[in-house]
C-alpha cells in the first residue's frame, strides 16, 4: 500500500529566508516521488521528480528535494523564498499496484511568503 | 503551445441536470485522467484512460462517466449531479502513467 503525508498544512516564511516543506511517504516498493505546485486559479505544475537515480533532485525555480529512504521522507527545500513562490504544494507518491499505476496525492501545504 | 484545455472554468447547476466537462490535449499523450480536489483531501482520481477506448475507474468513480473516443479528448460526464459533487475538477495528461502529468486549469463545479 502507498500513502503520503504532508506534515504541515500551512507554512509561512519571510521573503529571502529558506523554505522547508515536509513530506513523508509509505510504499511497499521503490516509489516514484513528485512535487507539484499549484498557483491560484491554475492547474498543478511539476516541480521535480525522483525515480531512484540521484537522491538529491533539482527542480525548477530553485527548488530541490532529497530522498531519504531510511526516514521515508522527501522534503522540498529552497534556499531563499521569493514572493512568487506563494502557492500550494503537493507531494505525490507513485507506484504500481494491482497491475495499474497509482498516484497518491498529499493533502497539500500552502506556502505564504511575507514581504 | 502544449496544453490541456478544460471547459467550462466555472459551472453552477442544479441537482439531477446532466452535464459534461470537456478536456482536450494537444500533446498526443496516451494517458489522460480526471481528478477532483477538495479542501484538506488533495487530489483524488476519478477515472483514467490508458489509450483510445480504454478507460478504468480511479479511487472515486461513483456518479461519474467518461469516454475516450479520440486520443485528444476525454470528457467527464455527470449524468445526475448531486451536491456532494461540488468540487474543483482537473483533467491531466501524460505520455504514460509514470510520466509527469500536465494539468488543465480546472473546472469549479457547484451543484445546488
Amino acid at each position: 500500500a502507498q500513502s503520503v503525508t504532508q506534515l504541515d498544512s500551512h507554512v509561512s516564511v519571510s521573503e529571502g529566508t529558506p523554505v522547508l516543506l515536509r513530506c513523508n511517504y509509505s510504499s511497499s516498493y521503490s516509489p516514484s516521488l513528485f512535487w507539484y505546485v499549484q498557483h491560484p486559479n491554475k492547474g498543478l505544475q511539476l516541480l521535480l521528480k525522483y525515480t531512484s537515480a540521484a537522491t538529491l533532485v533539482k527542480g525548477i525555480n530553485g527548488f530541490e528535494a532529497e530522498f531519504k529512504k531510511s526516514e521515508t521522507s522527501f522534503h522540498l527545500t529552497k534556499p531563499s523564498a521569493h514572493m512568487s513562490d506563494a502557492a500550494e504544494y503537493f507531494c505525490v507518491v507513485g507506484g504500481w499496484m494491482d497491475s495499474s499505476y497509482k498516484l497518491i496525492f498529499g493533502s497539500g501545504t500552502r506556502l505564504l511568503v511575507r514581504p | 503551445e502544449a496544453q490541456v484545455t478544460q471547459n467550462p472554468r466555472y459551472l453552477i447547476t442544479v441537482t439531477g441536470k446532466k452535464l459534461t466537462v470537456t478536456c482536450s490535449q494537444n500533446m498526443n499523450h496516451e494517458y489522460m485522467s480526471w481528478y477532483r480536489q477538495d479542501p484538506g483531501l488533495g487530489l483524488r482520481q476519478i477515472y483514467y484512460s490508458m489509450n483510445v477506448e480504454v478507460t478504468d475507474k480511479g479511487d472515486v468513480p461513483e456518479g461519474y462517466k467518461v469516454s475516450r473516443k479520440e486520443k485528444r479528448n476525454f470528457p467527464l460526464i455527470l449524468e445526475s449531479p448531486s451536491p456532494n459533487q461540488t468540487s474543483l475538477y482537473f483533467c491531466a495528461s501524460s505520455q504514460s502513467p509514470v510520466g509527469p502529468l500536465h494539468f488543465g486549469n480546472g473546472t469549479r463545479l457547484t451543484v445546488t
